[in-house]
C-alpha cells in the first residue's frame, strides 16, 4: 500500500523557537494532504486542509500564523509550529490523499505522527 | 455541534465474541463517506472499513463489517471473533465534500479491550 512518512517522530524544543514537521508521500502523489492534531486519549481534530500549489484551509480556531503549512509539492507537506510554546505539546498526524478520489477513504493514508514536546 | 457522535468511551470484549462499536453521524450533505479506524498504542492510524453514502450495501472487509443506517444517520462498526490484537482505540470518521475543499473529521473515539 501507499507509504506516508513524518520526519521527525519526536522532537523536544524550547518554549519560543520555531519546529518544522515534514509529511511526504513516498510512492504516490498527494494532492490533499491534512494536518490533525491529537491530545492524549483524545480524538484527532483536523487543523487545516493542504492543496497542493495553493494556500491551506484552516479550521476554526487554528491560528495560520501559529502553524504554517506549506504544500510545495505532490509528495510533500510541512507544518511549522512557529514561536511554540509548552500548550503546543501534542501528537501532530498528516494524512495524504491520492488521486481524484475524494469519497473513497482508503486512498487516504496517514503518517505516523510526530510527538511534539515544548519545554 | 459535534458531527460524530461515538457514545461508547471505553467497550470491554471476551476474545473471539462479537462486538459493535457505536457511531452517528449528522451532516446535511446529500454525499458523503463514512469510514473506521483503529489506532493501536503505537498510534498509527489503520484504515479499516469504508461506506458511501450512495452505497446500496454494508462495507465488509475481513471480520470488519459496517451496519450503515442511513436514515437514522448511524454507522456501526461490527467486529467478529474479537482478537486479542484488537485491542485499540477506534475512530469513526466522515468526510464532507465542500465546495472548495474536502474535509475530513473524527468521532471521540471508542476504546476496545479485549479480554483472553
Amino acid at each position: 500500500g501507499a507509504v506516508v512518512s513524518q520526519h521527525p517522530s519526536r522532537v523536544i524544543c524550547k518554549s519560543g523557537t520555531s519546529v518544522k514537521i515534514e509529511c511526504r508521500s513516498l510512492d504516490f502523489q498527494a494532492t490533499t494532504m491534512f494536518w490533525y492534531r491529537q491530545f492524549p486519549k483524545q480524538s484527532l481534530m483536523l487543523m487545516a486542509t493542504s492543496n497542493e500549489g495553493s494556500k491551506a484551509t484552516y479550521e476554526q480556531g487554528v491560528e495560520k500564523d501559529k502553524f504554517l503549512i506549506n504544500h510545495a509539492s505532490l509528495t510533500l507537506s510541512t507544518l511549522t509550529v512557529t514561536s511554540a510554546h509548552p500548550e503546543d505539546s501534542s501528537f501532530y498526524i498528516c494524512s495524504a490523499e491520492r488521486g481524484a478520489g475524494r469519497l473513497r477513504a482508503y486512498e487516504q493514508y496517514f503518517g505516523p505522527g510526530t510527538r511534539l514536546t515544548v519545554t | 455541534a459535534q458531527k460524530i457522535t461515538q457514545t461508547q468511551p471505553g467497550m470491554f470484549v471476551q476474545e473471539k465474541e462479537a462486538v459493535t462499536l457505536d457511531c452517528t453521524y449528522d451532516t446535511s450533505d446529500p454525499s458523503y463517506g463514512l469510514f473506521w479506524y483503529k489506532q493501536p498504542s503505537s498510534g498509527e492510524m489503520i484504515f479499516l472499513i469504508y461506506q458511501g453514502s450512495y452505497d446500496q450495501q454494508n462495507a465488509t472487509e475481513g471480520r470488519y463489517s459496517l451496519n450503515f443506517q442511513k436514515a437514522r444517520k448511524s454507522a456501526n462498526l461490527v467486529i467478529s471473533a474479537s482478537q486479542l490484537g484488537d485491542s485499540a482505540m477506534y475512530f469513526c470518521a466522515m468526510r464532507e465534500v465542500k465546495t472548495s475543499y474536502d474535509k475530513v473529521i473524527f468521532g471521540p473515539g471508542t476504546s476496545l479491550s479485549v479480554i483472553p
